[in-house]
């Protein structure tokens, strides 16, 4: 089955600081990214959707200005918290879907980030 | 609005059978997913439906009504391993996934 792999799995930062989180779609061509958050015991949270080579379309109450999203590649996304604050806190998923004919999402294994 | 409803736990004996039932209310429809999430870690694919019926996997079968706008995952012969959230995704007309909230299974010996 399709592979897609997050990078980093942990990460702590200071507050204030910014963290990069990469995922990336190692067996096929993802025309589509999603970028989820989850907080403990909830559901996941769509944060905003890429498609390769235009701008994310984030949800609502989601800033666009701290959350950066890049999908510069068929095969990589990036997520940056900017400033990041300890209610940053959270398990962040990417996602990956190829086209709309091949309908399932491909989930990474996800970060925990932890701003202290 | 689009809403996905689910119970929010449920609790069954190893070796029974389990049905986690979900109903939605989306602005079109192009298939309904299933997910097994443990803790702490991502959902994993486990069913997809688009037409009315029965979709079997192993212990594992998925069903979907259309016209009520339902489904329901069962579970056979549970395990201890199958304790996890199962998560009910319906794809609406824009090809976007809208979520439900998840079930907690938690499974007694």
């Amino acid at each position: 089955g399709a592979v897609v792999s997050q990078h980093p799995s942990r990460v702590i930062c200071k507050s204030g600081t910014s963290v990069k989180i990469e995922c990336r779609s190692l067996d096929f061509q993802a025309t589509t990214m999603f970028w989820y958050r989850q907080f403990p015991k909830k559901s996941l949270m769509l944060m905003a959707t890429s498609n390769e080579g235009s701008k994310a379309t984030y949800e609502q109450g989601v800033e666009k200005d701290k959350f950066l999203i890049n999908h510069a590649s068929l095969t990589l996304s990036t997520l940056t918290v900017t400033s990041a604050h300890p209610e940053d806190s959270s398990f962040y998923i990417c996602s990956a879907r190829e086209g709309n004919e091949h309908r399932e999402q491909y989930f990474g294994p996800g970060t925990r980030l932890t701003v202290t | 609005g689009q809403n996905i409803d689910q119970p929010t736990e449920m609790t069954a004996t190893e070796g029974a059978i389990v049905q986690i039932n979900c109903t939605y209310q989306t602005s079109g429809f192009n298939g309904l997913f299933w997910y097994q999430q443990h803790a702490g870690e991502a959902p994993t694919f486990l069913s997809y439906n688009v037409l009315d019926g029965l979709e079997e996997k192993g212990r594992f079968s998925s069903f979907l009504s259309r016209s009520k706008g339902y489904s329901y995952l069962l579970l056979k012969e549970l395990q201890m391993k199958d304790s996890a959230s199962y998560l009910c995704a319906v794809m609406d007309s824009n090809y976007q996934l809208i979520w439900g909230a998840g079930t907690k299974l938690i499974i007694k010996p």
